[in-house]
């Protein structure tokens, strides 16, 4: 079975400044996608950025950005220029990319950003 | 509305008693999946639905959870006989169809459910 491991239960980031959120997963399949999801108070889950596992270039969005290492298994979010509408519940997850499995989701635990002054 | 929506926003029951929790995914995606979010914690699959058949219930805890979906729109979560550990957020997610890399999952608010 897959896991994902977010061991960053909190972070706190100036506005302005950049700041990366860590996320290493665990699999033995070759085909698969990660993903970043933004959880505002609001509960409703936003997808924020995707990485398939078989592009070597990191994806990239506007101010968010990835480090996908495949080797290690990991797969960290950059937040250039925070600003204090990022502060949320970040959540890191996987997806088989296999034919015939159910396209469930495995999150992690969760990271709660603070966006400060 | 153009998103995935879910009723009721909250639901306070007590122990013992049987609840139901609606989804209505965006119009036109074949996929939905149940997932629910204990506090603290990221959510974990439930079941996932492709059309009107269960693709893959495996994330359902016991038998006193069911889902359906009939019309292969419209489902909804169904909790027999509810316990204090059941009380968590159960949030849907549809999407286009169930495979291929450009299969975002777009999420509802989700219910928040409390077993008193």
């Amino acid at each position: 079975a897959q896991t994902v491991t977010q061991s960053q239960p909190e972070m706190s980031v100036q506005e302005a400044e950049t700041v990366t959120l860590s996320c290493t997963y665990d699999t033995s399949e070759s085909d698969y996608y990660l993903f970043w999801y933004k959880q505002p108070p609001s509960r409703q889950m936003i997808l924020v950025i995707r990485q398939e596992a078989y592009k070597q270039q990191n994806a990239t969005e506007n101010r968010f950005s990835v480090n996908f290492q495949k080797a290690a298994k990991s797969f960290s979010l950059k937040i250039s220029d925070s600003q204090l509408g990022d502060a949320a519940m970040y959540f890191c997850a996987y997806r088989s990319g296999h034919t015939g499995t159910a396209s469930k989701l495995t999150f992690g635990t969760g990271t709660r950003l603070q966006v400060t002054l | 509305g153009a998103g995935v929506s879910q009723t009721p926003s909250n639901k306070v029951t007590e122990k013992g008693k049987y609840v139901e929790l609606r989804c209505d995914p965006i119009s036109g995606h074949t996929a939905l999946y149940w997932y629910r979010q204990s506090l603290g914690q990221g959510p974990e699959f439930l079941i996932y639905f492709q059309g009107t058949g269960a693709a893959d219930d495996s994330g359902l805890p016991n038998d006193r959870f069911f889902a359906v979906r009939p019309e292969g729109s419209v489902s909804t979560l169904k909790i027999q006989r509810t316990e204090r550990g059941d009380s968590a957020v159960y949030l849907c997610a549809s999407s286009p169809s169930g495979h291929g890399s450009y299969n975002e999952q777009f999420f509802g608010p989700g219910t928040r459910l409390t077993v008193l």
